[in-house]
């Protein structure tokens, strides 16, 4: 079955400590990326892939790093969590083409930063 | 001005009643449209791609008008199973892709 596994579904973690978020596709998609999902303001891109080795910023990358090592797995670190970043995170992924075609979501992770 | 702009509402409609988004977006240099679905706290799921010539799909009509950078969704006979939270979505080109905030939609029965 084609889909994208993000894990945890969900986190509670301290201000400061290390953690990562992890992606995994299946459909040998080249474009990948994050979001973070908060009320009244939507989804917003932090971080896309367009392939292995390459990672660019989007809206809201502060505070967040990507790297995109294989092809399938894109990760999401927050070196030194902060409570602002307590957010729904989306990871999702898409064959890319001429543009971005139909993007494909996990589940979402539920992250709350103490 | 925001990226990409829609009504938030609540649109509160009857079962059964027609009922159309619009969302504006601002960059003319934008190539490619859809309309996502959310339910509460799910993933977004592709509802329909938005095409310069309009798409039908079912009860639902996706339009495209780039001269006055707007898309619009029009769902008719809606059904309960239509409440959810409806995502504008644009590609901006580069691989950067902007979403609406969102515009909630209850069916009441």
């Amino acid at each position: 079955e084609a889909q994208v596994t993000q894990n945890p579904r969900y986190l509670i973690t301290v201000t400061g400590k290390k953690l990562t978020v992890t992606c995994s596709q299946n459909m040998n998609h080249e474009y990948m990326s994050w979001y973070r999902q908060d009320p009244g303001l939507g989804l917003r891109q932090i971080y896309y892939s367009m392939n292995v080795e390459v990672t660019d910023k989007g809206d809201v990358p502060e505070g967040y790093k990507v790297s995109r090592k294989e092809k399938r797995n894109f990760p999401l670190i927050l070196e030194s969590p902060s409570p602002n970043q307590t957010s729904l995170y989306f990871c999702a992924s898409s064959s890319s083409g001429t543009g971005v075609e139909k993007l494909f979501f996990g589940s979402g992770t539920q992250l709350s930063v103490l | 001005r925001k990226e990409v702009e829609q009504d938030p509402g609540p649109f509160n409609v009857p079962e059964g009643a027609t009922v159309a988004f619009n969302c504006t977006y601002s960059n003319s240099a934008s190539q490619s449209f859809f309309w996502y679905r959310q339910d509460c706290r799910k993933e977004p799921k592709l509802l329909m791609s938005v095409y310069s010539s309009g798409n039908e799909d079912g009860r639902f009509t996706a339009q495209l008008n780039r001269a006055s950078q707007y898309i619009s969704l029009l769902i008719r006979d809606s059904k309960l199973s239509d409440s959810a939270t409806y995502l504008c979505v644009v590609d901006g080109g580069y691989q950067k892709v902007t979403f609406g905030t969102g515009t909630k939609l209850q069916v009441i029965p």
